[in-house]
């Protein structure tokens, strides 16, 4: 069965702290790894997509990796506007659609 | 552009009544979702289309039904409201690549908070 967990479910941060978020999957034919920043009481917002292992791709303060299992995105000198939840999501299957994982909410305090 | 808008954002419904939920895309999308959102948990599809007149359940579709006569349109319909169906909902759209394929950034619209009692 397709799935992806995420951890950790929470995470509590000094601004300035770096740190990763994880995400693990099991997918048949991956087809594509996501990352999305959902702020409260909206829609998610995309971040990234990853292709294969190895892949490594940039916005601001976040860069988010890929290997055959996980991928982790990796938060450098987080400010409290970081503050979200970050969903990560697979497409893969017979399909195809978006997978997702629960999420880890981030909370930046200055 | 507007982007998708959802109506409306929240609503309280009675157990066994019906609504429909709204959804629009100005981006000429051809692809459109349906996602359901409980607390703590992933977002689930319950519903998408390929295109005008083209429907497809996802992983979630009983106790819904969906169509899609316009470009634009994706309404989402409940009948026989169950508590069960308490949940934040979601509509998506994206566009498809040049082999007909989705494209994989699915923008979203901001919710309807829903709430059966």
């Amino acid at each position: 069965e397709d799935q992806v967990t995420q951890s950790p479910e929470a995470l509590r941060l000094q601004e300035g702290e770096s740190s990763s978020l994880n995400c693990s999957y099991t997918v048949s034919g991956l087809r594509g790894l996501f990352w999305y920043r959902q702020d409260p009481g909206k829609g998610p917002e995309f971040l990234f997509t990853l292709y294969s292992a190895g892949e490594e791709k940039e916005k601001e303060r976040l860069k988010a990796t890929l290997t055959k299992k996980e991928s982790f995105l990796h938060i450098t000198a987080p400010k409290p506007e970081d503050s979200a939840t970050y969903l990560c999501a697979v497409r893969g299957g017979s399909q195809g659609n978006l997978i997702f994982g629960k999420g880890t909410k981030l909370s930046v305090k200055p | 552009n507007a982007g998708v808008t959802q109506t409306p954002k929240f609503r309280i419904l009675k157990i066994g009544q019906s609504m429909t939920l709204q959804c629009t895309q100005d981006m000429n999308h051809n692809y459109m979702y349906w996602y359901r959102q409980d607390p703590g948990m992933g977002l689930k599809l319950i519903y998408y289309s390929v295109g005008a007149g083209i429907t497809d359940k996802g992983e979630v579709p009983n106790g819904y039904n969906v169509s899609r006569s316009t470009t634009e349109d994706f309404p989402l319909r409940l009948e026989l409201a169950a508590p069960s169906q308490t949940s934040v909902y979601f509509c998506a759209s994206s566009y498809p690549t040049d082999r007909g394929v989705p494209t994989d950034t699915q923008y979203f619209g901001p919710g309807t908070r829903l709430t059966v009692l």
